[in-house]
């Protein structure tokens, strides 16, 4: 059980367009999600929180004008990479809480290039 | 700030061996504590998580919890060379987990 997707799993894509990252939990319903970013060789990095249906908290640091969280259901939370630049190439994460408590579970992550 | 502490490493050790991982955390009145694996490339997964104080035994890997001397460790047993990753430490917050910067763990065949 405690399953967490992810869509897509790597993305491509030209300096300046958006990209939406999904994260779906599978069998289980996310009363809390998390997004993550983690640079090659470099720790975790809490982006922000979102709950269904209100708005995201961003983490000190973090534009939320451009990284967009929407979590529109209990089961699915969106990150859109607005305006994408080089330095926004990342492993992008995602993390699930259900109503059980305080154990997150991850989704595989995304692998973002920006060119 | 709520913090959680980790040897970098990296923490070599012969197949076959126990690797001992060590974890200490800030917050004296965190009740929840995790480890996660994290391979190369890949994201964190759940190895198993401790409430009480002492151990708590699943398969190879053993956690132990002393909340007095706020001191979590991860024993592993018959240390494989598959068991070579990141290893991560939690501790429950006000909301997302805290997490440790990772240790890594190179078991030799």
């Amino acid at each position: 059980g405690a399953v967490v997707s992810q869509h897509p799993s790597w993305v491509i894509c030209k300096s300046g367009t958006s990209v939406k990252i999904e994260c779906r939990s599978l069998d289980f319903q996310a009363t809390t999600m998390f997004w993550y970013r983690q640079f090659p060789k470099q720790s975790l990095m809490l982006m922000a929180t979102s709950n269904e249906g209100s708005k995201a908290t961003y983490e000190q640091g973090v534009e939320k004008d451009k990284f967009l969280i929407n979590h529109a259901s209990l089961t699915l939370s969106t990150l859109t990479v607005t305006s994408a630049h080089p330095e926004d190439s990342s492993f992008y994460i995602c993390s699930a809480r259900g109503p059980w408590g305080e154990t997150q579970y991850f989704g595989p992550g995304t692998r973002l290039l920006v060119l | 700030q709520k913090e959680v502490e980790q040897n970098s490493g990296p923490l070599s050790v012969p197949e076959g061996a126990i690797a001992s991982l060590n974890c200490t955390y800030s917050d004296r009145g965190s009740q929840s504590f995790f480890w996660y694996r994290q391979y190369s490339g890949k994201s964190p997964e759940l190895i198993m998580f401790i409430y009480s104080n002492g151990d708590k035994e699943d398969g190879r890997f053993t956690a132990q919890l002393n909340k007095a001397s706020q001191y979590v460790s991860l024993l592993i047993r018959d240390s494989q060379p598959s068991d070579s990753a990141t290893y991560l430490c939690a501790v429950s917050g006000n909301t997302p987990l805290v997490f440790g910067k990772g240790t890594r763990l190179s078991v030799i065949a």
